[in-house]
């Protein structure tokens, strides 16, 4: 089945660890891209990738890092820089970055801190 | 900027009868507009996207919605409620390609549908 994989699903951090968040697609899609979703503030864009080796920050990517080695692989990285990490965090891909396209999304990876 | 506004953190409705989420957008260009719906602690699943052409667009599941131009909305209606449409939706809105970045999905901060029995 294509689809993205994100894993795990649910993740605990102590305080001050870096940990990554994984996220595969097979869906030959180009542009990949990192949400974080918090109660009642909708999803808010940390990093996208148009392409392979290239990536660009989103709206709230202090705290973050990503890194696009392959085309099926985005992992994010929460580093202890991160003061308020604990979230629901939900990886997409898209054919493109054309503004005609949906994004397709992952089941998400659910972060503690504790 | 662009912006989605759900004015409506909570919709309840009877099974059987319609209903409709409401979406209103704020965009400086033609804006793209999207429907996502998300399960608990589970991924948005895309639902229908209008991009240009008829104004009332057909998804998944029986759903479907219209855009208006002059109200700047693109509210999301069913016909009949099902207790398995009960889920959290999403209205997100894209712009053609700034000349600073990217495409990128600007999202609503959701409206939670609740299908009475």
């Amino acid at each position: 089945d294509g689809g993205i994989t994100q894993s795990p699903k649910y993740l605990f951090r102590k305080e001050g660890q870096n940990v990554t968040l994984s996220c595969e697609q097979n869906l030959n899609h180009d542009a990949m891209y990192w949400y974080r979703q918090d109660p009642g503030q909708g999803l808010r864009l940390i990093y996208y990738s148009q392409i392979v080796n290239d990536f660009q920050k989103g709206d709230i990517a202090e705290g973050y890092s990503v890194s696009r080695e392959k085309k099926e692989s985005f992992p994010l990285t929460v580093t202890s820089a991160q003061k308020n990490p604990t979230a629901f965090y939900l990886c997409a891909s898209s054919v493109s970055q054309g503004a005609g396209t949906e994004a397709f999304f992952g089941q998400g990876t659910r972060l503690t801190v504790v | 900027a662009q912006s989605v506004a759900q004015p409506e953190d909570q919709v309840n409705v009877a099974e059987g009868n319609p209903l409709t989420v409401k979406c209103t957008y704020s965009v400086s260009g033609n804006p793209y507009l999207f429907w996502y719906v998300q399960y608990p602690n589970r991924g948005l699943q895309f639902l229908l996207k209008y991009i240009t052409g008829d104004n009332l667009v057909k998804g998944s599941y029986g759903f479907e919605a219209e855009f208006n131009k002059s109200q700047t909305s693109f509210h999301l209606k069913k016909p009949s409620a099902l207790v398995s449409d009960s889920a959290l939706y999403f209205c997100a809105v894209r712009v053609p390609r700034t000349k600073t970045g990217a495409n990128n999905l600007f999202f609503g901060t959701g409206t939670r549908l609740t299908v009475i029995p």
